[in-house]
Parts: C-alpha cells; sequence; structure tokens
C-alpha cells in the first residue's frame, strides 16, 4: 500500500542549529512528495513540494530532494529560527487520484 | 493558490449537538476535502465532496455523521452531528487535487471541542 513515515518527534533545537527531518515513503507508480508546516493554532501551509525523482522543493530555507533509490524525502535546513518551530509533515499524492497520505507529523521546538 | 476562509475558527460545543462548518473558496474549484486532524495527530480524509454529486466518504465516516453539502464551485459546508467529546478536532476544508500540480492547499481549519 501507499504510506508515510515520518521521524518521530518532539525535535528541540537551538537556534541556528541545523535540521533533518526523515521522511520515507511506500507508494505505487510514481508519487508527488510534499512537506506542509501546521504553526501554532493555524492551519496547515504547503511548505515545498517535488514532482519527479531527483527534484528539489526549497522555500523559506527549507529543501528537501526526492530520493527514488531510497524513497525518501527528508527535510532539511541550515539555520533554524524560533519562528521555525512548528509541526512538519510529510505527505505523498499519487498521480493517478486525488489521495493524499499524510505522515504522522513531527513537531519541532526550536529555543534561542 | 486559493484563499480558503472556514468558520467558524474555534468553538465549544455541547455534547449532542450539531455543528455545521462552513468552507469559502476565492475562486472555483473542482475537488473540495474536508479532513479531520484529532489532538496530536496527522490528517485523516473524511469525504471529497464535488459539486453537483453526492460526497465520497472514505471508510470510517458516514453520511449521517458527517453530512457535506456543495451548492457550488466555491463553498462547502461540513456538519459534525451529535457530537461526542471523540468528536473533538480539527476540521479542514482543503481544495486542489490533480488539477492543481497535485498539490492540495489548506484552510485555517475550525478547532471544535465538545465538552
Amino acid at each position: 500500500g501507499n504510506s508515510v513515515t515520518q521521524m518521530e518527534g518532539p525535535v528541540t533545537l537551538s537556534e541556528e542549529a541545523f535540521l533533518t527531518i526523515n521522511c520515507t515513503y511506500t507508494a505505487t507508480g510514481y508519487p508527488s512528495l510534499f512537506w506542509y508546516v501546521q504553526y501554532p493554532g493555524e492551519g496547515l501551509q504547503l511548505l515545498l513540494k517535488a514532482t519527479k525523482a531527483d527534484d528539489k522543493g526549497s522555500n523559506k530555507g527549507f529543501e528537501a530532494t526526492y530520493r527514488k533509490e531510497t524513497t525518501s524525502f527528508h527535510l532539511e535546513k541550515g539555520s533554524v529560527q524560533v519562528s521555525d518551530s512548528a509541526v512538519y509533515f510529510c505527505a505523498l499524492a499519487l498521480n493517478t487520484g486525488n489521495q493524499f497520505y499524510f505522515g504522522t507529523g513531527t513537531s519541532l521546538t526550536v529555543i534561542p | 493558490s486559493a484563499v480558503i476562509s472556514q468558520k467558524p475558527s474555534r468553538d465549544i460545543c455541547q455534547r449532542g449537538t450539531s455543528l455545521t462548518i462552513q468552507c469559502q473558496v476565492d475562486s472555483q474549484v473542482t475537488m473540495m476535502f474536508w479532513y479531520r486532524q484529532q489532538p496530536g495527530q496527522s490528517l485523516t480524509l473524511i469525504a471529497t465532496a464535488n459539486q453537483g454529486s453526492e460526497a465520497t466518504y472514505e471508510s470510517g465516516f458516514v453520511i449521517d455523521k458527517f453530512p457535506i453539502s456543495r451548492p457550488n464551485l466555491t463553498f462547502s459546508t461540513l456538519t459534525v452531528s451529535n457530537m461526542s467529546p471523540e468528536d473533538s478536532s480539527i476540521y479542514l476544508c482543503s481544495v486542489g487535487g490533480q488539477g492543481s500540480g497535485n498539490t492540495i492547499y489548506f484552510g485555517e481549519g475550525s478547532w471544535l471541542t465538545v465538552v
């Protein structure tokens, strides 16, 4: 079946630390991959996406590369800020329908 | 991307009552989706709402409990009926899908607490 597995949280980092949140997937066919972010008290916002192998999505200093050989889409940021504190969801969408599959979310807290 | 507005943003509801959540989009969209996010959990798709047809419900969700309307291409409602504390969740409206580069966009969510 189709699924997304995310690194368990919560994650606590100091400001300016390097961030990696791991995400691996299982999918039939060739999915599109996404990272969504949910800031406290808000809905989900699209952070970045990649639609094919070796694509790199990037936004607000975050990056993730679609790795077909390792079925992974790890989220990285070189230097986190307090304002990055949020819950991050990895997701995949099959190209043959409208079904999305979400990971369980990883809570990130950045401390000054 | 579309701007998606939900009402109410938050509510505290009495057990046994029903609440209707409204979702308004600033452009016409074919597919609208309703998700539930229980406390500390990921998102679960409740149903897909297409204009002019009955909503398609996912396993574990039924129309009697979560009736959905989709009267036009910019609006939808989700009703949570006969609420119990287990229905305390964030309910999220989203739009997009295949016609939007396979991407879905979310509203701010409606945060319901049932007491």
